[in-house]
């Protein structure tokens, strides 16, 4: 069975100071891995998303990621945190021989950008 | 474009009282999802559809029901809500074209509130 850990229920950052959100699965094949973000009372938004190809993974709002296959992890990165960037983000993962293409998500991390 | 749109926004039932939630989409997604989020755990999946005509269950299904006799809609039915069913509903689409990693375009979300 495919899961998704966020381990960090909480980041805070300074605004301008780099920002990471860390992200590790566990699939049985290649991973299709996926961020999204989640603004208060609204729905998810898709951020970027790593099927194959190369390991850094570049999304909306300057957001990328870097998948790390033999640590398992998928951890977002942006090199500047602007306080817009306040949300909540899911990591999700998709078994590609899973079924019915259902993504399995993170329990989400809250980030804080600080003035 | 109106995307993914849900219907109500918000809702209060008793114990026992059922209700249905409406998901309209007018991208042309074939595949459609039921979540519920809680606090803590993510998204979980409740039901969800490969076309018209088709539903199955995801993570979640006890206590719900759904239908999709057309394409664009997705019903989620609650036959008798109790109290565990309180949490924050999101509706989501993705089209298949060849490619089952597409993301997923979510909804606005319910909030429904079981008292």
């Amino acid at each position: 069975a495919q899961s998704v850990a966020q381990p960090e229920d909480q980041v805070n950052v300074a605004e301008g100071n780099p920002l990471t959100v860390k992200c590790t699965y566990s699939v049985s094949g290649n991973p299709y891995l996926f961020w999204y973000v989640q603004y208060p009372n609204r729905g998810l938004q898709f951020l970027l998303k790593y099927i194959t190809g190369d390991n850094l993974v570049k999304g909306s709002y300057g957001f990328e990621a870097e998948f790390n296959k033999s640590q398992t992890s998928f951890h977002l990165k942006k090199p500047s945190a602007l306080v817009s960037d306040s949300a909540l983000y899911f990591c999700a993962v998709r078994d590609p021989f899973g079924s019915a293409r259902q993504l399995t998500f993170g329990s989400g991390t809250q980030l804080t950008v600080l003035p | 474009n109106a995307g993914v749109t849900q219907t109500p926004k918000f809702r209060v039932l008793k114990t026992g009282q059922s209700m249905t939630l409406l998901c309209a989409q007018d991208m042309n997604h074939e595949y459609m999802y039921w979540y519920r989020q809680d606090p803590g755990m993510g998204l979980r999946l409740i039901h969800y559809s490969v076309g018209e005509g088709t539903t199955a269950k995801g993570e979640v299904p006890d206590g719900y029901n759904v239908s999709r006799l057309k394409k664009q809609n997705f019903l989620l039915g609650l036959e008798s809500a109790a109290p565990s069913q309180t949490s924050v509903y999101f509706c989501a689409s993705s089209f298949i074209a060849g490619a089952s990693y597409n993301e997923q375009f979510f909804g606005p979300g319910t909030r429904l509130t079981v008292l």
